[in-house]
């Protein structure tokens, strides 16, 4: 069956260090794949998505590459700042049209100045 | 005003109750989601809804049920709750327009602690 993993957390940096969270995937067809963010109590949030293969998904500096060939859509951002300390959530939705998405285990970032 | 909302947004329970957990949406979707949220497991799909007659089951339904009174309205019960269904719940609306590619919306979660 579909089935997403990402890199373990907790993930500690400073203000202005590079990020790059992996996130790799297991799946029948052509999913779509989306990253969600989720700030300290609340819900997730879209942060952005790809809908196929080669595509770049990009919102509030983050990035993000569809990769058929290596299973993977790794989130990356140049600068992180002291705001962009969450939990970072890398799902799948599957190429049949129901909209489930399966989500991966969640990485936790933690930010410092 | 939120688009989702879930109410309650804290509760606690003792085992054998029943409990309900309400979701409304103002965006007009179709779709409308349930998961619960565990610590190192990321979110798994409770129940779905397509519309108010189409509702699913999804990977761990077993101990819960769902109602869609409305197009707006999606409730998930715990008819007799248990401490492993202890965690965080989350309702998620999409429309059905983009197909796998559709994004949910997420309301802010109830926490739920059956003692």
């Amino acid at each position: 069956g579909n089935s997403v993993t990402q890199m373990e957390g907790p993930v500690t940096l400073s203000e202005e260090a590079f990020l790059t969270i992996n996130c790799t995937y297991t799946a029948t067809g052509y999913p779509s794949l989306f990253w969600y963010v989720q700030y300290p109590g609340e819900g997730l949030q879209l942060l952005l998505k790809a809908t196929k293969a080669d595509d770049k998904g990009s919102n509030k500096g983050f990035e993000a590459t569809y990769r058929k060939e290596t299973t993977s859509f790794h989130l990356e951002k140049g600068s992180v700042q002291v705001s962009d300390s969450a939990v970072y959530f890398c799902a799948l939705s599957g190429s049949s049209n129901t909209g489930k998405l399966i989500f991966g285990q969640g990485t936790t970032l933690q930010v410092k100045p | 005003d939120a688009d989702v909302t879930q109410t309650p947004r804290n509760r606690i329970t003792k085992t054998g109750k029943r409990i309900m957990l309400e979701c409304s949406q103002t965006k007009g979707h179709d779709r409308m989601y349930w998961y619960r949220q565990d610590p190192g497991l990321g979110l798994q799909l409770i129940y779905y809804s397509f519309d108010v007659k189409d509702i699913n089951k999804g990977e761990i339904s077993d101990g819960y049920s769902v109602s869609r009174q409305a197009q707006a309205k999606f409730s998930l019960s715990l008819e007799s709750a248990i401490p492993n269904q202890t965690a965080l719940y989350f309702c998620a609306t999409s429309d059905s327009s983009g197909g796998a590619g559709d994004t949910q919306y997420f309301g802010p979660g109830t926490r739920l602690t059956v003692l």
